[in-house]
């Protein structure tokens, strides 16, 4: 257990629906990420919240919609998704170090396996 | 733009055996972090260590050791005396440190899969 908790962890939907995945964190970090981690690809950075603010959209496209209502949760929106989309999706927190420069390692939840018919 | 490197995509040991992962990194920075995270069939990641830039002492955890060498930009990790429990794919990873409400924000290699046979 790594305190981070994502749900669903396994989802299978078609092109037009929409769905969410959840993450929630009980370590009282501020900072959260979303990464992806496909077969063909190293894990990707999407994402990054710093106190519910978004800092970091790494060109991800808009068919993702993350949310960030509290520190303690974060949302991945899904909608009109393509096949090339299934992957693992992986959801990290950190606290953001104090001093600033003495920021600490990301704890990860165990994703949310995401397949895409 | 910051790479990781991990040239070694499986590695297959007998228990016991000793297992070094290695790791070359790129980056424009001049602090930055270096990780190693584990990844089990479960699917999270979890945390194995962390080295700062500017300190290149290498060190033992238990049956872990890292070898991180600033002047070829390495950051080696050995298991010792690999156990079947240690079969998973190992993940090497690289953040930019010291700026303000950056996060950790990680890249990755495309990790080493170990798999410990008995």
């Amino acid at each position: 257990e790594t305190g981070v908790t994502q749900t669903p962890r396994h989802l299978v939907m078609g092109m037009t629906n929409k769905k969410s995945l959840k993450c929630e964190q009980h370590l009282g970090h501020n900072a959260m990420y979303w990464y992806k981690q496909s077969a063909k690809k190293p894990l990707e950075l999407m994402f990054v919240y710093n106190f519910k603010e978004q800092t970091e959209n790494n060109s991800v496209p808009s068919r993702f919609s993350p949310e960030c209502p509290n520190s303690s949760h974060l949302f991945l929106h899904l909608h009109t998704l393509q096949p090339e989309d299934s992957a693992l999706y992986l959801c990290a927190s950190s606290p953001l170090g104090r001093p600033i420069s003495m920021n600490t390692e990301a704890f990860f939840g165990q994703g949310t396996r995401l397949t895409v018919v | 733009a910051q790479k990781v490197t991990q040239a070694q995509t499986e590695i297959s040991v007998v228990e016991k055996e000793d297992v070094t992962l290695d790791c070359v990194y790129e980056t424009r920075d001049t602090t930055y972090y270096l990780f190693w995270y584990k990844q089990p069939p479960s699917g999270e990641l979890v945390f194995l260590i962390r080295r700062n830039s500017f300190d290149e002492q290498n060190e033992i955890s238990g049956r872990y050791s890292w070898n991180f060498q600033k002047s070829t930009s390495s950051f080696n990790f050995t298991i010792t005396a690999s156990q079947v429990v240690d079969s998973a794919v190992y993940f090497c990873a690289l953040s930019e440190a010291g700026v303000k409400a950056a996060g950790n924000k990680l890249t990755f290699g495309g990790g080493t899969r170990v798999l410990v046979k008995p």
